[in-house]
């Protein structure tokens, strides 16, 4: 059974929408991150969380907006998508501490038409 | 800037060893992962290190040398479910992770 729940799974939606990717953990770790992932290619961050009501951005962060407003979720916004938004979205948590490894949720794959 | 390099794509046999290597230059450094990605999944966790050396871990093992800027990851008694792309991340002084586009690794029977 997961502990990080990502949905939707896939979601083809057309251009100028506003679309929310849900991220939920049951680890009930402090730290959780957004990540953006192009096939083959590095992961970037997007956004990340340290606790509740603290939110910062990464590399990727200036078309979308995220909340985090109970421990557990962590939702991505995009307010008016676009093709160049196509790509995987990675959840991740982190137990607390600097160095503890990253447990990522299955992803939401989006394209964007 | 800050830079991670790893070899696009690897092919082994199965049954034998592979060594993945990723060379780094980052701003600080606090901590050097790998981890393993099946196409369409998610990446999980293989190893950390922050001090110089070999650790082992079952069939897997990682090596750090922080004054060459280089780590290798090493496959042992491959087997087709070891088909993957292995991403190498390594934190900089700030904690934060980068990472490299990672190595996909093509077993063959």
């Amino acid at each position: 059974e997961a502990d990080i729940y990502q949905t939707p799974r896939y979601l083809v939606i057309g251009t100028g929408k506003k679309i929310t990717l849900e991220c939920s953990q049951t680890m009930g770790h402090d730290k959780m991150y957004w990540y953006q992932q192009d096939p083959g290619m590095e992961l970037h961050l997007i956004h990340y969380s340290y606790g509740v009501n603290s939110t910062e951005k990464g590399d990727l962060s200036s078309e979308s907006t995220v909340s985090r407003i109970r421990t557990e979720h962590f939702p991505l916004t995009l307010e008016s998508a676009r093709p160049s938004h196509t790509s995987q979205y990675l959840c991740a948590t982190q137990r607390a501490g600097d160095t503890g490894e990253l447990f990522f949720g299955e992803g939401s794959r989006l394209t964007v038409l | 800037g800050q830079n991670i390099d790893q070899p696009t794509e690897m092919t082994a046999t199965e049954g034998a060893i592979v060594q993945i290597n990723c060379t780094y230059q980052t701003s600080g450094f606090n901590g050097l992962f790998w981890y393993q990605q099946h196409a369409g999944e998610a990446p999980t966790f293989l190893s950390y290190n922050v001090l110089d050396g070999l650790e082992e871990k079952g069939r897997f093992s990682s090596f750090l040398s922080r004054s060459k800027g280089y780590s290798y990851l090493l496959l042992k008694e491959l087997q087709m479910k070891d088909s993957a792309s292995y991403l190498c991340a390594v934190l900089d002084s700030n904690y934060q992770l980068i990472w490299g586009a990672g190595t996909k690794l093509i077993i063959k029977p």
